[in-house]
């Protein structure tokens, strides 16, 4: 059973990068997309970008210039980075396998943006 | 972009009543590249419905999803108590994928 676990630190400040570390459990990282998505609290779902295996990305315009994601297939994980972020970007950050049809996701990880 | 916008914001039904939620793009989806997720509190949002009407696996029958284009349906046939949740539309056709705002099914 394919299993995805978000790790990183839950408090950043502002202006600061966010990092957070997918590890992926039960399958192969290889020949799959992996996206990240998030949610600010009371909130919709909001997609940030995927990444392939190889290493293309498609990001969102409106946080293409922050994000940066990349994978390691030695170690089966994802990053994704952030930078310079705000009060608005305090969210629940999800990884889940797959570019657009997520059937496997992580559990979510709470990251607050405070001073 | 395209824009996801579901109707109505919130759906207030009893068990055993049928659901009918809407997801409207703002623009044609090419291959019905349209996905349905539900999402409890706490939990990890469920892949219900992808490819537009393709059930995923698991997925109890009363959950069907119809539409083309610009217009897109999801019907749950009877609601069980478990069916109350907030239910997302989300394209990927092409990049920039997008999440409609989501539907809140609430009982009633």
């Amino acid at each position: 059973q394919v299993s995805l676990q978000e790790s990183g630190p839950r408090l950043v400040k502002p202006s600061e990068t966010l990092s957070l570390t997918c590890i992926v459990s039960g399958g192969s990282i290889t020949s799959y997309w992996w996206s990240w998505i998030r949610q600010p609290a009371g909130q919709g779902l909001e997609w940030i970008g995927r990444i392939y295996s190889t290493g293309n990305t498609n990001y969102n315009p409106s946080l293409k210039s922050r994000v940066t994601m990349s994978v390691d297939t030695s170690k089966d994980q994802i990053s994704l980075k952030l930078s310079a972020v705000t009060a608005a970007d305090t969210a629940v950050y999800y990884c889940a396998r797959g570019g657009g049809v997520h059937h496997y996701w992580g559990q979510g990880t709470l990251v607050t943006v405070s001073s | 972009d395209i824009v996801l916008t579901q109707s109505p914001d919130t759906l207030s039904l009893s068990p055993g009543e049928r659901a009918t939620l809407s997801c409207r793009a703002s623009q044609s989806i090419s291959g019905s590249f349209l996905a349905w997720y539900q999402h409890k509190p706490g939990q990890t949002p469920r892949l219900l419905i992808y490819g537009a009407s393709n059930r995923a696996t698991g997925i109890p029958d009363r959950f069907s999803g119809s539409g083309s284009g610009t217009d897109f349906t999801l019907t749950i046939g009877r609601l069980e108590p478990e069916d109350f949740a907030v239910y997302y539309c989300h394209h990927y056709g092409s990049p920039p994928f997008t999440f409609g705002q989501g539907t809140r099914l609430a009982i009633k």
